[in-house]
């Protein structure tokens, strides 16, 4: 299995500009998660889908923020209009059925808002 | 609210000795407990857990404790290696919902 594939792996924009962050998970496992990395606030839930369904959005710290799954195999996370401190690592994660907490990150996304 | 505290921030340890990590929870009702490592460029990768019906567990140079009394689990390392350097993270999970609660981050430097 290819493992957790995200892409860009590098954004650099514009403050005001829209970012769309992309995640496909592994194959079969039915829990997908996005998280935020930054030096000062660590690592940050930002939703998680069970299903393709958006189980918890209270870490999507405001409405700029937009987070679809239209299918098992891809999901986005879009950021309208980005700010420079929206800069930092996105990860998407996915987990087997079953499994709380067995949790497989892809390589992540540097933004970096300008 | 539910927290996850580990320490040390930073561990220097020589190359063979051993290294432990340290993590405590606040919910009692965590049951799971995973310890993650991440090196630079790269998400974090699932290195052992351990779930609160077990005290101990091993699998090869690395070994998780934990105490469900006192509410911490500890990660250990033997044998430390260069490519044991990384930021390794512990967690705690519950039952009630798929959300870890993280710690803020140990990173483990290796000196040759």
């Amino acid at each position: 299995d290819a493992g957790v594939i995200q892409s860009p792996r590098h954004e650099v924009t514009e403050m005001g500009q829209e970012v769309t962050l992309r995640c496909k998970p592994i194959s079969g496992h039915d829990y997908l998660f996005w998280y935020r990395q930054t030096m000062m606030r660590g690592l940050e839930l930002l939703i998680y889908f069970n299903n393709n369904v958006p189980i918890d959005d209270s870490g999507m710290p405001e409405d700029r923020f937009s987070a679809k799954m239209p299918n098992a195999s891809f999901s986005t996370l879009k950021i309208q209009p980005s700010e420079p401190r929206d800069s930092a690592v996105y990860f998407c994660a996915s987990s087997p059925p079953g499994v709380a907490g067995e949790l497989f990150f892809g390589e992540g996304s540097r933004l970096t808002v300008l | 609210g539910e927290n996850v505290e580990q320490h040390p921030s930073t561990l220097s340890v020589q190359e063979g000795d051993s290294a432990v990590i340290k993590c405590t929870y606040s919910d009692s009702a965590s049951n799971y407990f995973p310890w993650y490592k991440q090196e630079l460029g790269k998400g974090p990768q699932l290195i052992i857990d351990i779930r609160s019906n077990v005290g101990e567990k091993k699998d090869q140079r690395i070994a998780v404790t934990l105490n469900k009394t006192a509410k911490h689990f500890s990660l250990h390392i033997t044998e430390t290696q260069p490519e044991d350097s990384a930021v390794y993270f512990c967690a705690a999970s519950n039952p009630r919902n798929y959300q870890l609660i993280w710690g803020a981050g140990t990173k483990l430097i290796i000196k040759p």
